[in-house]
């Protein structure tokens, strides 16, 4: 079955405490991207990768790294949490053909992490 | 970045009408995509848009890339129950990356009363 899987789906932790949240595709995708969800807010993106070793940032990357090393996978991190990064975090990922982003883009499940 | 305001913010609407909701920007773009979030799950692309003044259906929905390319709009016909969740809009800026990030509305939450 084509996914986008991540894990965890929840995850509570403290401030400071670095934690990484895993983001998997088995679709062959090139472009992968993190977003976050907040209230009011909607989807911002964080980070995406056009593919492999290729990273940039989106619209809200201070807090995060990221990084591209296997097609399939494009882990999440948080190296220094602090609360204001509890949120419901997306992973998604797409084909990457000519249309770039505008491909239609698989989300993962989502994970939800909050940090005390 | 860019922003899309996306209306209206939530509506209670009961089941078999009709539903209407619209995404404007102030700047142009190429391409509008509409996505369904249901409560626990991520989104899930409904429709895509390319060309100015496309009309595009998907069953009961239909989405339209506004002419000026500065505005779209989604409508929901004969709503049933399974139609409740978070409508967004969403689109890729014109950036010297080209079309790889997307900027999302800030959603429209759709309630239907049985």
């Amino acid at each position: 079955e084509a996914q986008v899987t991540q894990n965890p789906r929840y995850l509570i932790t403290v401030t400071g405490k670095k934690l990484t949240v895993t983001c998997s595709q088995n679709m062959n995708h090139e472009y992968m991207s993190w977003y976050r969800q907040d209230p009011g807010l909607g989807l911002r993106q964080i980070y995406y990768s056009m593919n492999v070793e290729v990273t940039d940032k989106g619209d809200v990357p201070e807090g995060y790294k990221v990084s591209r090393k296997e097609k399939r996978n494009f882990p999440l991190i948080l190296e220094s949490p602090s609360p204001n990064q509890t949120s419901l975090y997306f992973c998604a990922s797409s084909l990457g053909s000519g249309r770039g982003g505008s491909d239609t883009q698989y989300f993962g499940p989502g994970t939800r992490l909050t940090v005390l | 970045g860019q922003q899309l305001n996306q209306s209206p913010q939530s509506m209670f609407i009961q089941e078999g009408e009709d539903v209407s909701m619209n995404c404007t920007s102030s700047s142009i773009f190429n391409t509008w995509l509409w996505y369904k979030q249901d409560p626990g799950e991520g989104p899930v692309l409904l429709i895509a848009l390319y060309k100015a003044g496309e009309l595009t259906s998907n069953g009961r929905l239909t989405a339209q890339f506004g002419i000026t390319r500065k505005d779209s709009f989604l409508n929901i016909s004969a709503s049933i129950p399974s139609d409740v969740g978070i409508y967004f809009c969403a689109g890729p800026p014109l950036t010297g990356a080209g079309s790889y990030q997307l900027t999302f509305g800030k959603g429209t939450k759709l309630s239907v009363i049985p």
